[in-house]
């Protein structure tokens, strides 16, 4: 079946835009996740949504970052006033949400700020 | 806090041969996983290999076991009979039982030459 689907591949904006990043996870998986991956800080936890429940959004970097989940399916994260240091892969994953479970990726949304 | 540590940054091996890459981590808590995942230059990060800390036997997929020494908190990945195609990044990674989000390494670079 369909992996995990991002959109777009690449994203290029200009300093103090805001920018929508989405992701479609496999379907019947109830947990999605969202990652960064930069130069600076490697693969960081960013967010974490599961069935209904309220998100773990202990990872998100600043307020500017936002996600939501509409439907228990397709995500978008959000990065308001973009700023250089938001320059990096945002990689989203999925999984059937048993603890431990395997997360199945996305390819990435590589987000560069000019 | 978890935290994983991959010492090697890069490592390079003839095809045909065995590579063994390492991983330690710290943890507090008594029940986590532990992963490593792949990923190519295409981006998409792929699981090789899981492991469950309570079982005492070594996983294996495969070309790909690990050995994991749960005293020492070691979990190194070998990889037999090495392949082309195993050219790529490789980050190990735990999660927490109940919190489901992945602690990665810095990642191998791992380069097989034919």
């Amino acid at each position: 079946g369909a992996g995990v689907s991002q959109s777009p591949s690449n994203k290029v904006t200009e300093k103090g835009k805001d920018v929508e990043l989405r992701c479609d996870p496999i379907s019947g998986h109830t947990a999605l996740y969202w990652y960064r991956q930069s130069l600076g800080q490697g693969l960081e936890f960013l967010i974490y949504f599961q069935g209904n429940s309220a998100p773990d959004k202990s990872g998100l970097p600043s307020d500017r970052f936002s996600a939501e989940r509409t439907g228990g399916s397709v995500s978008t994260l959000t990065i308001q006033r973009t700023q250089q240091e938001d320059s990096a892969v945002y990689l989203c994953a999925s999984s059937l949400g048993a603890s431990g479970s395997e997360q199945y990726f996305g390819p990435g949304t590589r987000l560069t700020v000019t | 806090a978890q935290t994983v540590t991959q010492s090697q940054p890069e490592m390079s091996v003839q095809e045909a041969e065995t590579v063994t890459l390492s991983c330690t981590y710290d943890t507090s808590e008594s029940n986590y996983y532990l992963f490593w995942y792949k990923q190519p230059p295409s981006r998409q990060m792929i699981l090789v290999i899981r492991q469950e800390a309570y079982k005492q036997q070594n996983a294996t997929e495969n070309r790909f076991s690990v050995n994991f020494q749960k005293a020492a908190k070691s979990f190194s990945l070998k990889i037999s009979d090495s392949q082309l195609g195993d050219t790529a990044m490789y980050f190990c990674a735990s999660l927490r039982w109940g919190n489901e989000k992945l602690t990665f390494g810095t990642g191998t670079r791992l380069t097989i030459i034919p």
